[in-house]
């Protein structure tokens, strides 16, 4: 089954202590994204990648690292999470086309 | 920059009733659109999708219609069930420096009550 997976999808942690969130995709798919979702304000992008090795920033990048160094993975890494990084995080998925296939999204609570 | 701009939620409606969520958006260029859908405690799901002005697209009952002169991009159902209930997110995409990044609206959650 095409399917774009992410763990965990729940997680509660406290300041300033280090995280990944992982994310998946087998699809063959070059381009991966992550995005972030808060109330009233839709999803924003944090951090994408053309391919394996090129990585840029979103429109929110500020506190997150990612990496990608096989094509099907997309960790996204807080070094120091703060109060502030507390949302549901999607990783998404695409061919290069227009359409994006998402994961089923982390909950992440940084007290 | 680009935006995109939906009508505010809750929307609550009975069973069977018709349904329209407006979206409009503002864009240089001709951006493709896209309605996508969050069911309680799913990740989003690709609702359907308009490439170009005049394009409708169509899936589950529901349909939008890519209006150029109006920059809209308004979703309808004519006879809604309780398992719509859910957010409903429209989106457009933006080519910028080969970054295929989806621009959103807030998401409108829709209550289908029986």
């Amino acid at each position: 089954e095409a399917q774009v997976t992410q763990n965990p999808r729940y997680l509660i942690t406290v300041t300033g202590k280090k995280l990944t969130v992982t994310c998946s995709q087998n699809m063959n798919h070059e381009y991966m994204s992550w995005y972030r979702q808060d109330p009233g304000l839709g999803l924003r992008q944090i951090y994408y990648s053309m391919n394996v090795e090129v990585t840029d920033k979103g429109d929110v990048p500020e506190g997150y690292k990612v990496s990608r160094k096989e094509k099907r993975n997309f960790p996204l890494i807080l070094e120091s999470p703060s109060p502030n990084q507390t949302s549901l995080y999607f990783c998404a998925s695409s061919t290069g086309g227009r359409e994006q296939f998402f994961g089923p999204g982390t909950r992440l609570t940084v007290l | 920059g680009n935006s995109v701009t939906q009508m505010e939620g809750p929307v609550t409606l009975s069973e069977e009733a018709f349904l329209t969520i407006n979206c409009t958006y503002t864009a240089t260029g001709y951006p493709s659109l896209f309605w996508y859908v969050q069911y309680p405690g799913e990740g989003l799901q690709l609702l359907l999708k308009a490439t170009k002005a005049d394009d409708k697209g169509s899936n589950k009952g529901f349909e939008a219609t890519y209006r150029k002169e109006t920059t809209s991009f308004h979703l309808e159902k004519g006879s809604v069930q309780v398992s719509d209930s859910a957010v409903y997110f429209c989106a457009l995409s933006e080519v910028k420096d080969s970054n295929y990044q989806l621009i959103w609206g807030a998401g409108t959650k829709l209550i289908i009550k029986p």
